[in-house]
Formats: structure tokens, C-alpha cells, sequence
């Protein structure tokens, strides 16, 4: 059974660093064609997806926040953590960590966020 | 990058009733990597179907997805008062991007 759950701060003052973590069970992130991604949701918003990390170290990440955000992978730890660079109120969200799954089809596959954590709500303040 | 847009905004039905929900993208999307969400009040998003057209694992066959290049349609048959809620498209490209979303309410 898979499970992820977020870990960081719930305030953070506008300039500071965001740090979250994402604690995950159930999968392997060394295991060919995983992948843990973030997406936030501002009060009342529509989700936006932040960034993603897969088995094979490959970053991605959102064209509008890129400049901002960092993710990693610790393998052995079952963790992924997400850094955003200076913090702003516009920045207030819930954010989430999803497991990126994956089927194959035919000779290719097919991808989705199938579990997701509970999300941890950060205020900029 | 591709923007995907819902409609409607807000769709007002009563159970029993059935949904039809659309997502538009921008430019043409393999449907393998369409998929869409259904969100209720204070909790996670829950995948509904990935592939344009596939259930995802526990969920009810009342779920419908189709469409291909631009178009596609989230179908609810026979609401049930636990669909009411807010539904999202999403696709994959190089990136992910998400619709804005559509609220299912009730009449």
C-alpha cells in the first residue's frame, strides 16, 4: 500500500526559504519509471503542479517557479524534499506530494498521480 | 506550454442527475496522458481516470472518460450526493499542467 505524507512549516515569513518534506512508503524512488511530484493549491485555487523527481535523478519542474524551486530524493530515507526560494504571501497554499505512477501500454506507458499525501498548509506571513 | 480550460465553471444537478464535464487543451495531448481528479471539500485529490478513458482502481463504473487531440469529457452517471465536488483535468507533456477546475454542485 502506498502512503506519502508532507512535513515543514505551517508559517514562514515573505524573502525565507521553504523546505518540505515528503515521507513515502509502499514504492521504491530507485525502482525504474517511479516518480514523486509536488503540486500546491492556493485558498479557493485550482491545483498547480511544482515540480517532479523520477527513479533515474531526472528534474522537472514548472517553467513559472523553476527559478525558484529545488527538488531532491533521498532514496534510502523514502523521502523528497522540495525547497522554494523566497517566500511570498502569494505563495499561501496547501501543498501536496503525489506518487507518479505508472502502466504500461502497448510498447509505451501511461502516467498519473495516483496517491497523494494529505498536504501541509504553508502561510506566508 | 498547453493550457487546459474546463467548462463549465460551476455545473448545478441534482442526484440522479448526469454530469458532463469538458476539458479543452490548447494544442493537441496524447490521450494516454490525460487524466482527471476529483476533489471533495478539505481532503487530497483522487485520481478518477487516467488514459482519457481508464478507471483508475475502486472506482465506481458510474465514471466515464473520453475524447482525443483537444477535446475531452468527464461523464457522472447517476450522481450519487458523495460526487458533488470538484473535478480537474490534467495532462503530460514535457511538464504537467492542470484545468482550473469544475465545481459540481448541488441544485
Amino acid at each position: 500500500q502506498i502512503t506519502l505524507k508532507e512535513s515543514g512549516p505551517t508559517l514562514v515569513k515573505p524573502t525565507q526559504t521553504l523546505t518540505l518534506t515528503c515521507t513515502f512508503s509502499g514504492f521504491s524512488l530507485s525502482s525504474n519509471g517511479e516518480g514523486v511530484g509536488w503540486v500546491r493549491q492556493s485558498p479557493g485555487k485550482a491545483l498547480e503542479w511544482l515540480a517532479v523527481v523520477y527513479w533515474n535523478d531526472d528534474e522537472r519542474y514548472s517553467p513559472s517557479l523553476k527559478d525558484r524551486l529545488t527538488i531532491t530524493k533521498d532514496t534510502s530515507k523514502n523521502q523528497v524534499v522540495l525547497r522554494m526560494t523566497n517566500m511570498d504571501p502569494v505563495d499561501t497554499a496547501t501543498y501536496y506530494c503525489a506518487h507518479r505512477g505508472w502502466s504500461v501500454f502497448g510498447i509505451g506507458r501511461l502516467y498519473y498521480f495516483d496517491y497523494w499525501g494529505p498536504g501541509n498548509l504553508v502561510t506566508v506571513s | 506550454e498547453i493550457v487546459l480550460t474546463q467548462s463549465p465553471g460551476t455545473l448545478s444537478l441534482s442526484p440522479g442527475d448526469r454530469a458532463t464535464l469538458s476539458c479543452r487543451t490548447s494544442q493537441s495531448v496524447d490521450s494516454r496522458y490525460l487524466a482527471w481528479y476529483q476533489q471533495r471539500p478539505g481532503q487530497a485529490p483522487r485520481l478518477l481516470i487516467y488514459a482519457a478513458s481508464s478507471r483508475a482502481t475502486g472506482i465506481p463504473d458510474r465514471f466515464s472518460g473520453s475524447g482525443s487531440g483537444t477535446d475531452f469529457t468527464l461523464t457522472i452517471y447517476r450522481l450519487e450526493p458523495e460526487d458533488f465536488a470538484v473535478y480537474y483535468c490534467q495532462q503530460y507533456g514535457s511538464w504537467y499542467t492542470f484545468g482550473q477546475g469544475t465545481t459540481l454542485e448541488i441544485k
